[in-house]
């Protein structure tokens, strides 16, 4: 049973579209993370949610919006994709929101803008 | 807000042989737990070790260990008896107690095994 996974696992579009990854987690974790992954494989953090509470934004461009349906799914919506966008993109979850809790990767999506 | 540091954007070790890769970071917490995260071509992120910083003894899981240096700000990963199949980007992440929980990352080593 996968514990957390990413639909697509690839993606590629145009300039100027409006694209969704998915993110859903069976591992009944209470938070939930998106993380970006540049070209030059630095990760950094871009959002959390705490039982879909945003807990966590880190100067992300408003372009980007997460939306929590539920504690299980934690989902990234880009609007007006740009070059730099492409990345890979990767969710975690975590059984809390503080203190120590391992993260728990996806798989990552590959995001490629044209 | 905190830094992770890795100075070593390649390494290479012949196999069965050990390897050490650097990492500092800086932060003015005086608790957080440090991570040592393997990334190999097939994408995932694999958690390798942790170390909190309340505790002096330097953790290990099998082959791999730290030395964990908390005045320097140091958090070293060794990787004995090396296999090829550790081949992989070791990433070192910082992250602190206070407030809400995030993986501060360093920039990446990537490791490559010779056999």
């Amino acid at each position: 049973d996968t514990a957390v996974s990413q639909t697509p696992k690839y993606l590629v579009t145009q300039m100027g579209n409006d694209k969704s990854i998915k993110c859903e987690q069976n591992l009944g974790h209470d938070t939930m993370y998106w993380y970006k992954q540049d070209s030059k494989k630095f990760l950094k953090i871009m959002f959390s949610y705490n039982n879909k509470e945003l807990i966590i934004n880190e100067t992300v461009p408003n372009r980007f919006s997460p939306k929590s349906p539920d504690k299980a799914h934690l989902n990234l919506h880009i609007n007006s994709l740009e070059l730099g966008d492409s990345a890979v993109y990767f969710c975690a979850s975590s059984p809390k929101s503080f203190g120590y809790n391992e993260q728990f990767f996806g798989p990552g999506t590959r995001l490629t803008v044209l | 807000a905190q830094t992770v540091t890795q100075s070593q954007p390649e390494m290479s070790v012949q196999e069965a042989e050990t390897v050490t890769l650097s990492c500092t970071y800086d932060t003015s917490e005086s608790d957080y737990y440090l991570f040592w995260y393997k990334q190999p071509p097939s994408r995932q992120m694999i958690l390798v070790i942790r170390q909190e910083a309340y505790k002096q003894q330097n953790a290990t899981e099998n082959r791999f260990s730290v030395n964990f240096q908390k005045a320097a700000k140091s958090f070293s990963l060794k990787i004995s008896d090396s296999q090829l199949g550790d081949a992989a980007m070791y990433f070192c992440a910082y992250s602190g107690i206070q407030g809400a929980q995030k993986l501060v990352f360093g920039q990446g080593t990537r490791l490559t095994i010779n056999p």
